[in-house]
């Protein structure tokens, strides 16, 4: 069964640093999708990403973070400075279509010290 | 601000008993709800999506219901498993087919044997 899939799956960074974490989406689908889980608290949604553009992005999502596309197949996340605050499970999904169900991948655990 | 709540936080259970479990939301203007199955330090599993235009969707052993004028949605899990314990999460989707998908914070079910 297709699925999405996510590396690392845990990475530890000292505050400041950079981080990129990558996902290969379901290979037909069209839109892409980062949302965060801090321990213990709700899943929070980052961006939406459709035709190698955000479509919507929320207010957690400011200038440390960028999302790309470099190549068909991957979707990357980037913090460019990380905070502790950062410290969370990111999580990567995809979907066939607008308004479509969302396919989750396994997570990538960020621990920024 | 559309809001999603899931009562109970909470739920233990001897194998075999049917249970039902509970997701609100605020404002009944979603395009669609999706339940989740997610099990410890994992992604999110896509159990069930119900449009708004739907009262109910059912896969094997369980049955999503939907009343978006009241604002509510159940899982009805029948003849619960202990493979069935996990967190269960409800996240609707708001602001069209396009908009992101908001969370409750789920609900831990236990199934004991």
């Amino acid at each position: 069964e297709p699925e999405v899939t996510q590396t690392p799956s845990h990475q530890v960074t000292q505050m400041g640093q950079e981080v990129i974490l990558r996902c290969v989406p379901i290979s037909n689908h069209l839109y892409f999708y980062w949302y965060r889980q801090i321990l213990g608290q709700k899943v929070e949604f980052l961006v939406s990403f459709y035709n190698n553009e955000i479509s919507e992005k929320s207010e957690i999502f400011d200038d440390q973070f960028s999302v790309e596309r470099p190549d068909g197949s991957n979707f990357t996340l980037k913090i460019r400075s990380t905070k502790l605050e950062d410290s969370a499970m990111y999580f990567c999904a995809s979907s066939s279509s607008s308004g479509g169900a969302l396919f989750f991948g396994e997570g990538s655990r960020l621990t920024v010290l | 601000k559309q809001e999603v709540t899931q009562i109970p936080a909470a739920l233990s259970v001897p194998e075999g008993e049917n249970l039902v479990l509970n997701c609100s939301f605020t404002d009944s203007a979603i395009y669609n709800l999706q339940w989740f199955r997610q099990d410890p330090g994992k992604g999110l599993t896509s159990l069930l999506l119900i449009q708004s235009s739907q009262r109910e969707q059912t896969s094997g052993r369980l049955n999503a219901s939907l009343d978006k004028s009241s604002g509510r949605s159940t899982l009805y899990i029948a003849a619960s498993q202990p493979g069935d314990s996990a967190t269960y999460l409800c996240a609707v989707r708001a602001g069209g087919s396009q908009g992101n998908l908001i969370f409750g914070k789920g609900t831990k079910l236990s199934v004991k044997p």
